[in-house]
């Protein structure tokens, strides 16, 4: 079955510090989506990217990197140069291909990072 | 921001009793999504619809059940409300199947407790 995992249940980093979130997933589909999502202390939850399992490149914005490796099954997100206001729960979540043609997400179950001042 | 609302967002209700649980999108995206948020379990699919009328279960369906008789209206109803069923509820929407567009928008979420 699909499966996400986020190890790190919570991390604390001192403020301008550089932090890496893990995700390790488990999936049975060829063509598959990867997501991070943040969710602040106010709580709603915010899309920050996607990524496609036929594409590796990795990505950059602004103080935000992913890095999609398909070998490892991972795809980790760091934060260089942290910010308080990046405190928050993030998520990781992965398709999974449905028998009517679309797709369901699974989510993993979060890390909490807190960035001190 | 994509155009999803929940109502009501906070909710209190007692054992056995029935509720509903509206999400509204006006995005006109095909795929709705519930799911129920709890400490330690992150998110878990309650239910999806990938068109109306069109409606599948996810890992936690028990005690659940969804309609979709139009476009913008995704409803949860929790038929006879119990203790586990309190947590927070989200509704996402997705445009697309794929490639493209098929990261998931949420709505602000619906705070439910069952005493």
């Amino acid at each position: 079955a699909q499966k996400v995992t986020q190890a790190q249940t919570e991390i604390s980093v001192v403020e301008k510090e550089d932090v890496t979130l893990d995700c390790v997933y488990e999936t049975r589909d060829t063509t598959y989506y990867l997501f991070w999502y943040k969710q602040p202390p106010s709580g709603e939850l915010v899309f920050l990217i996607r990524r496609n399992s036929f594409d590796e490149q990795n990505e950059i914005s602004g103080r935000y990197s992913w890095n999609f490796q398909k070998s490892t099954s991972s795809f980790n997100f760091t934060i260089t140069a942290s910010q308080v206001v990046d405190s928050a729960v993030y998520f990781c979540a992965l398709s999974e291909s449905t028998t009517s043609g679309t797709y369901k997400y699974i989510f993993g179950t979060g890390t909490r990072l807190k960035v001190l001042a | 921001d994509a155009g999803i609302t929940q109502s009501p967002r906070h909710k209190v209700t007692e054992t056995g009793t029935p509720v509903t649980l509206r999400c509204h999108q006006t995005e006109n995206h095909r795929y709705m999504y519930w799911y129920r948020q709890d400490p330690g379990h992150g998110l878990r699919l309650i239910h999806y619809s990938y068109g109306v009328k069109d409606t599948d279960k996810g890992e936690v369906s028990d005690g659940y059940s969804v309609s979709r008789s139009k476009t913008e209206d995704f409803l949860l109803t929790l038929e006879s409300a119990t203790s586990s069923q309190t947590s927070v509820y989200f509704c996402a929407i997705s445009e697309s199947s794929g490639p493209r567009n098929v990261e998931q928008y949420f709505g602000p979420g619906t705070r439910l407790t069952v005493t």
